[in-house]
């Protein structure tokens, strides 16, 4: 158990429609980082967040947005679901948020666009 | 070209045999090297750490990285059937916050 945990575990929704993950980093750490995990483009990064604010972006979508919270939570908003956004989509956390910090990641949210 | 390139596999060996996994990387500011285990249906857990280039060792497992050929690799000693799993190898350069990630091998090790 790496101390990250995400809700929910499963999501099954149509396409057109909006969907918000969440993510509790482990206790005391301040970046949370945000991946999709598909078959063809395996895990890709999306997004990171330290101490609420956006520290670096990757191949995130228009349609896609997060945010983190005071207490370090942070969501992940999928919105506009096309049936290519079915994937697993992770959150990992790390201490700080340079290069040298280890991430851990939770145990997943799988999203089915149906 | 991808960035990062590992051989999807699937991989599979007897109980006790040596494993050997390895990826290629394109981007030569990369610094950090990482392998990742993900079991099906769970989260990566993260194995291994190095920096730059040379080898570090923890139980079974052996990390090596050359940076003059691009190369990384992860050697699993007296394989066991619990490390069939996917493995994954990440990494990153100094400065970045993201992670690089290949598309992970499946290895099966059969009793």
């Amino acid at each position: 158990d790496s101390g990250v945990t995400q809700t929910p575990k499963h999501l099954i929704t149509a396409t057109g429609q909006r969907v918000t993950l969440r993510c509790s980093p482990r206790s005391g750490d301040l970046s949370v980082y945000w991946y999709q995990q598909s078959l063809d483009q395996g895990l890709q990064f999306l997004i990171q967040y330290y101490n609420g604010e956006e520290r670096a972006k990757g191949n995130i979508l228009e349609r896609f947005s997060a945010q983190q919270f005071p207490d370090l939570h942070s969501e992940l908003n999928l919105s506009s679901l096309e049936l290519g956004d079915s994937a697993l989509y992770f959150c990992a956390s790390s201490v700080g948020g340079t290069s040298v910090d280890e991430q851990y990641f939770g145990p997943g949210t799988r999203l089915t666009v149906t | 070209q991808k960035e990062v390139e590992q051989d999807p596999g699937p991989l599979s060996v007897p109980e006790g045999a040596i494993v050997s996994l390895n990826c290629t990387y394109s981007n030569s500011a990369f610094q950090y090297f990482m392998w990742y285990r993900q079991y099906s249906r769970k989260g990566p857990e993260l194995l291994m750490y190095t920096y730059s280039s040379g080898n570090k060792e923890d139980g079974r497992f052996t990390a090596q990285v050359d940076k003059s050929s691009k190369y990384i690799s992860l050697f699993i000693r007296d394989s066991q059937p619990s490390d069939s799993a996917t493995y994954l190898c990440a990494m990153r350069d100094q400065g970045a916050q993201k992670l690089v990630f290949g598309q992970g091998t499946r290895l099966t090790i059969n009793p």
